[in-house]
């Protein structure tokens, strides 16, 4: 595997299920986040790791709750969502430098979310 | 205002053809500026990187940016059906958050053979 990989590719759900997304980088890096694209909207940044670290919680409502057990793996746990959750959901990897620098993120392919 | 506008097309051109996308920015501590292009069910893929103002070429593709203006472009010449994708610009920096990217909605592109 090279890169960024997502499972699953898709996944429906209902308002009551439980369910989670995997991310894994291949590119060792030390940063990792999540994102939501919605059809019409810019990528929604809603959350990063940095070193292991939560360093940012864009306002995301806490239905959807992540992990970093390391820094190769990310896991989003959703439960309880609502329609207007369903999405795209991308996870992107870069390497943050200590003097920073515009680091490059390279994304998976996301999961096709639906809620029903 | 939104931090980065950008067009959403969609976008047709034929064959051959001199793509021109552009997107605006509100933000002037942003230094660092991408172009990512999104095939239909993938995830984004880093196409064009700058720092601050100027001009990069690779290949088919120029990427141009206009700090003072607040205004950056992104040129394909000689599109081919193969560029068919929505292209996003994406741009970070200011303030110790180098790695927060801002995205514009993306523009849908179709070149038709």
């Amino acid at each position: 595997e090279t890169g960024v990989t997502q499972t699953p590719r898709h996944l429906v759900m209902g308002m009551t299920n439980k369910k989670s997304l995997k991310c894994e980088q291949h590119l060792g890096h030390n940063a990792m986040y999540w994102y939501k694209q919605s059809a019409k909207k810019p990528l929604e940044l809603m959350f990063v790791y940095n070193f292991k670290e939560q360093t940012e919680n864009n306002s995301v409502p806490s239905r959807f709750s992540p992990e970093c057990p390391n820094s190769s793996h990310l896991f989003l746990h959703l439960h309880t969502l609502q329609p207007e959750d369903s999405a795209l959901y991308l996870c992107a990897s870069s390497q943050v430098s200590a003097a920073g620098g515009g680091e490059t993120q390279y994304f998976g392919p996301g999961t096709r979310l639906l809620v029903l | 205002q939104k931090e980065v506008e950008q067009d959403p097309g969609p976008l047709s051109v034929p064959e051959g053809a001199i793509v021109s996308l552009n997107c605006t920015y509100s933000n002037s501590a942003f230094q660092y500026f991408m172009w990512y292009r999104q095939y239909s069910r993938k995830g984004p893929e880093l196409l064009m990187y700058t720092y601050s103002s100027g001009n990069k070429e690779d290949g088919r593709f120029t990427a141009q940016v206009d700090k003072s203006s607040k205004y950056i472009s992104l040129f394909i010449r000689d599109s081919q059906p193969s560029d068919s994708a929505t292209y996003l610009c994406a741009m970070s920096g200011g303030g110790g958050s180098n790695y927060k990217l801002t995205f514009g909605k993306g523009t849908l592109l179709t070149v038709n053979p």
